[in-house]
């Protein structure tokens, strides 16, 4: 089993939706949660970081459910520049990722 | 601040031919990492160092694939002989506490 479990959508939405995917995670060990974003040919950029709880930027949430080891993005007035690869990492001394949620915002 | 910078960003060789990936790290970054990424397998950790140190190479595919880091600035990836199925996108990331930083990756095609 991979450390890491993402849905891999993907996730076609209209600009202004909200959209939300989860990503689980098996080493309960994990400190801390990252959502990475990564666009076409381009490297991972950071997006948040989850340490306890959740984490709020902007339009942008992440909520961490340590009891059911999974955490989740919600993108609220998705906007076209939104459109990516969103990987959720897990990180215990090293980082794990998983395959990663494709998101396509449409006019 | 340059940020993690690796060399070469485009590697095209035939196989059997040894090929050599170059990653400089963020100065004051402790660990290192290198990651490979295909459509089939996603982001893979292959190996990390931590003070220089190779600390956990078990996802390194197989002997052909071996890793240095002889100082603080400069680590290699090595594939030797380098095959087909080795052709993806190779990035290097430093950490500094929790903060991860990607190079811009190196992607390599073996004809």
């Amino acid at each position: 089993r991979k450390e890491v479990e993402q849905d891999p959508g993907p996730f076609n939405v209209p600009e202004g939706a909200t959209v939300a995917f989860n990503c689980t995670y098996s080493n309960s060990a994990s400190q801390s949660f990252f959502w990475y974003r990564q666009d076409c040919r381009k490297e991972p950029k950071l997006l948040m970081s989850v340490y306890s709880s959740g984490n709020e930027d902007g339009r942008f949430t992440a909520q961490l459910n340590r009891a059911s080891q999974y955490i989740s993005l919600l993108i609220r007035d998705s906007k076209l520049s939104d459109s990516a690869t969103y990987l959720c990492g897990s990180n215990d001394y090293k980082l794990s990722f998983g395959a990663g949620t494709t998101v396509t915002v449409r006019a | 601040d340059a940020g993690v910078i690796q060399s070469p960003r485009h590697e095209v060789t035939e196989m059997g031919q040894e090929v050599t990936l170059r990653c400089k790290p963020i100065s004051g970054h402790d660990y290192l990492f290198w990651y490979r990424q295909t459509m089939m397998r996603g982001l893979e950790l292959l190996i990390y160092f931590n003070n220089n140190v190779p600390i956990d190479d078990s996802g390194m595919p197989e002997d052909r694939f071996s890793a240095k880091m002889p100082n603080a600035s400069f680590s290699t990836l090595k594939i030797q002989p380098s095959e087909p199925r080795d052709s993806a996108v190779y990035f290097c990331a430093s950490r500094n506490r929790d903060s991860y930083t990607f190079g811009s990756g190196t992607r390599l095609t073996v004809v």
